[in-house]
C-alpha cells in the first residue's frame, strides 16, 4: 500500500523558515518524481514544487520560486520542502505527492498525503 | 501558466440524478508526445485529494464506473451518472502537460 506521510508542519513567524519532510512507504521511491500542492483555508489547490525521480529539474511555482527548494533522498525514502522567507500567503496545508507517468513524460498525480499544515503568523 | 477554468463553483444534485462538471484550458493540453494529460480529482472535507480520472478518460484502480470524463483539446468534462451520497465534496480538474494547474474545484452536494 502507496502511504505518503509528511511532517514538520507549524506556526512560524513571517520571514523565518520551515522544513517540510514527507516519508513514503509502499512503492519503490527511487523510480517516482514527487511533488508538493498546497491548499490555503478554505481554498483550492496549488501545485507548488515538482523533482524527477533521480532528484534532478527541480521546478517551482512563481509564488515560492527562489524561496522553496524541494529535495529527495531515496536512500531515505523521503521528500523534503525547505521553506525560507515565509509569507502570510504561504500559509496552508502542504501535500505530499506521487507523480505517475513513463519515459516520455508525467501523466499526474496518483497518490497523495494527508497533508502538513504550516501557518505564518506573528 | 495554464489557467484552469472549472464550471459551476457549486452543483445541487439529487440522490441518483447525473451530475456534470466542466472544465477549460487556456491553452490546448495536447502534449508534444500526442496525449493529454487531463485529470480529474475528488476531495472529501477533511481529506486528502483522490484521483478519479486521468488521461481525460482512464478511471484510476478502484473508481466506480459511474464517473466517466470526456473531452480533448481545451474543453473537458466529467460525469457522474448517478450521484450517491459518497459523491459529495469538491471536484478538481488538473492538468499536467505544462508542469501542474488545477481548476479551481466544484463543489457537488446532494440537494
Amino acid at each position: 500500500e502507496v502511504q505518503l506521510v509528511e511532517s514538520g508542519g507549524g506556526l512560524v513567524k513571517p520571514g523565518g523558515s520551515l522544513r517540510l519532510s514527507c516519508a513514503a512507504s509502499g512503492f519503490t521511491f527511487s523510480t517516482y518524481s514527487m511533488t508538493w500542492v498546497r491548499q490555503a483555508p478554505g481554498k483550492g489547490l496549488e501545485w507548488v514544487s515538482s523533482i524527477t525521480s533521480t532528484n534532478r529539474h527541480p521546478d517551482y511555482a512563481d509564488s515560492v520560486k527562489g524561496r522553496f527548494t524541494i529535495s529527495k533522498d531515496s536512500a531515505r525514502n523521503s521528500l523534503y520542502l525547505q521553506m525560507n522567507y515565509l509569507r502570510a500567503e504561504d500559509t496552508a496545508v502542504y501535500y505530499c505527492a506521487r507523480v505517475f507517468g513513463d519515459t516520455s513524460g508525467w501523466w499526474g498525480i496518483d497518490y497523495w498525503g494527508q497533508g502538513t499544515l504550516v501557518t505564518v503568523s506573528s | 501558466d495554464i489557467v484552469m477554468t472549472q464550471t459551476p463553483l457549486s452543483s445541487p444534485v439529487t440522490l441518483g440524478q447525473p451530475a456534470s462538471i466542466s472544465c477549460r484550458s487556456s491553452q490546448s493540453l495536447v502534449h508534444s508526445d500526442g496525449n493529454t494529460y487531463l485529470s480529474w480529482l475528488h476531495q472529501r472535507p477533511g481529506q486528502p485529494p483522490r484521483l478519479l480520472i486521468y488521461k481525460i478518460s482512464n478511471r484510476f484502480s478502484g473508481v466506480p464506473d459511474r464517473f466517466s470524463g470526456s473531452g480533448a483539446g481545451t474543453d473537458f468534462t466529467l460525469n457522474i451518472s448517478r450521484v450517491e451520497a459518497e459523491d459529495v465534496g469538491v471536484y478538481y480538474c488538473m492538468q499536467a502537460t505544462h508542469s501542474f494547474s488545477f481548476g479551481g474545484g466544484t463543489k457537488v452536494e446532494i440537494k
